[in-house]
């Protein structure tokens, strides 16, 4: 079955550490994004990439790092520049930027300890 | 930026009760999206769509594009529909154009 596979769904982090999710698609679409997800917030952007090998910031995009080095595959790395890391975070696709259905992983939660 | 507001921000109602979930936009759009979040995290797309109505099975999406405002219904309503349901909007051409709502968080009691 085509879908959004995203790993690990549960991560703990030491103040100072990067790390790194994945997020693995099937569907063959062009667009993949990450999301940010607070309690009492709507998702916000993180990045977005239409193409392979490109890439753009999102709305709060400082702290964050990824790549788009084939077209099934976009992780995130969460730096230790990002200010208040904890959170829940969401993969998306779509054929082409904001053009039909979208598809969402399962999310992955990042807890700083 | 669009600004998106949904209505209400939690709702708790019983078995088979008909549900109506709102939501508001202030800026033009192409497109609308209503997404539902399970408890568990993870987010399924529901009904895309740029007017008139949408429906698939107990599910009924509107939208009238003058007032800026989609309605989400749920008929004969089951607990197994308790879920986050979110809101999105399209109002540019690239990713950065997509705007979500905070959710309504719905739960069915038995």
């Amino acid at each position: 079955d085509g879908g959004i596979t995203q790993s690990p769904k549960y991560l703990f982090r030491k103040e100072g550490q990067n790390v790194t999710l994945s997020c693995e698609q099937n569907l063959n679409h062009d667009a993949m994004y990450w999301y940010r997800q607070d309690p009492g917030q709507g998702l916000r952007l993180i990045y977005y990439s239409q193409i392979v090998n490109d890439f753009q910031k999102g709305d709060i995009a400082e702290g964050y790092s990824v790549s788009r080095e084939k077209k099934e595959s976009f992780p995130l790395t969460v730096t230790s520049a990002q200010k208040n890391p904890t959170a829940f975070y969401l993969c998306a696709s779509s054929i082409t930027p904001n053009t039909g259905e979208l598809f969402f992983g399962e999310g992955s939660r990042l807890t700083v300890l | 930026k669009n600004e998106v507001e949904q209505s209400p921000q939690n709702l708790t109602a019983q078995e088979g009760e008909f549900i109506t979930i709102n939501c508001s936009y202030s800026v033009g759009i192409s497109a609308l999206h209503w997404l539902q979040q399970h408890p568990g995290g993870g987010i399924v797309s529901l009904f895309m769509l740029s007017s008139g109505k949408k429906k698939h099975g107990r599910l009924i999406a509107t939208i009238n594009i003058q007032e800026k405002h989609s309605s989400l219904h749920i008929t004969a309503s089951h607990p197994r529909d308790s879920a986050v349901y979110i809101c999105a909007v399209v109002s540019g051409g690239g990713a950065d154009g997509l705007t979500f709502g905070k959710g309504t968080h719905l739960i069915i009691q038995p």
